[in-house]
């Protein structure tokens, strides 16, 4: 079965320190997409990136990387020089090749001090 | 804005009532999807309509109903409300209901309903 799991609870960092926000999936497909979204204090989800099974390559957007590696089942995500703005609940979630549902993990909540 | 409209925001009723939420997706957009967020469950899954017809359904009570209309805008039914049912719900859109895995959903700011 399908699962993703976030095992950082919270996490509180202060302003201009780089935090990683870690994410550990499970499936039985081969072909399945991973995804992360931020639900900041006004409570709407925002996208972030898409990544698929077959692309493995990191990926560099600003402040934001992410790190895939199909070896240890794991979508990791760093904040580089995190500021204020970035406080907020991080998903991490998975969908298979033959659904559009989406799976989420339980969040992170980044806390960034001024 | 994202694009996805809820109605009503907030939403504040008693056990054994019902209620609708109203959702209008991103122009374009298809496909539309129905989330749950609470604190206990996290963020679960209900049900996926694409061009009015259900393409999926997940953890969705039988006392909750979904539709999507031929404009496109959806409508989740709550009924015999539960304290347990005090939640974020949101409605997420996209493009097309390919059950590809690819789609990036693009959710609306929610409607949070307390049931007291």
């Amino acid at each position: 079965a399908q699962k993703v799991t976030q095992a950082q609870t919270e996490i509180s960092v202060v302003e201009k320190e780089d935090v990683t926000l870690d994410c550990v999936y499970e499936t039985r497909d081969t072909t399945y997409y991973l995804f992360w979204y931020k639900q900041p204090p006004s409570g709407e989800l925002v996208f972030l990136i898409r990544r698929n099974s077959f692309d493995e390559q990191n990926e560099i957007s600003g402040r934001y990387s992410w790190n895939f590696q199909k070896s240890t089942s794991s979508f990791n995500f760093t904040i580089t020089a995190s500021q204020v703005v970035d406080s907020a609940v991080y998903f991490c979630a998975l969908s298979e090749a033959d659904t559009d549902k989406l799976i989420f993990g339980t969040g992170t909540r980044l806390q960034v001090f001024p | 804005d994202s694009g996805v409209t809820q109605t009503p925001k907030h939403l504040i009723t008693a056990t054994g009532q019902r209620v609708t939420l109203r959702c209008s997706p991103r122009s374009g957009d298809l496909s539309v999807y129905w989330y749950q967020q609470s604190l206990d469950q996290g963020l679960q899954f209900l049900i996926q309509y694409y061009n009015g017809e259900e393409r999926a359904k997940g953890n969705i009570l039988e006392r909750f109903s979904a539709q999507q209309f031929p404009d496109l805008h959806s409508e989740l039914n709550l009924s015999s409300l539960e304290l347990g049912d005090s939640a974020l719900y949101f409605c997420a859109s996209s493009v097309d209901g390919s059950h590809s895995g690819a789609n990036v959903l693009t959710f609306g700011a929610g409607s949070r309903l307390t049931v007291l």
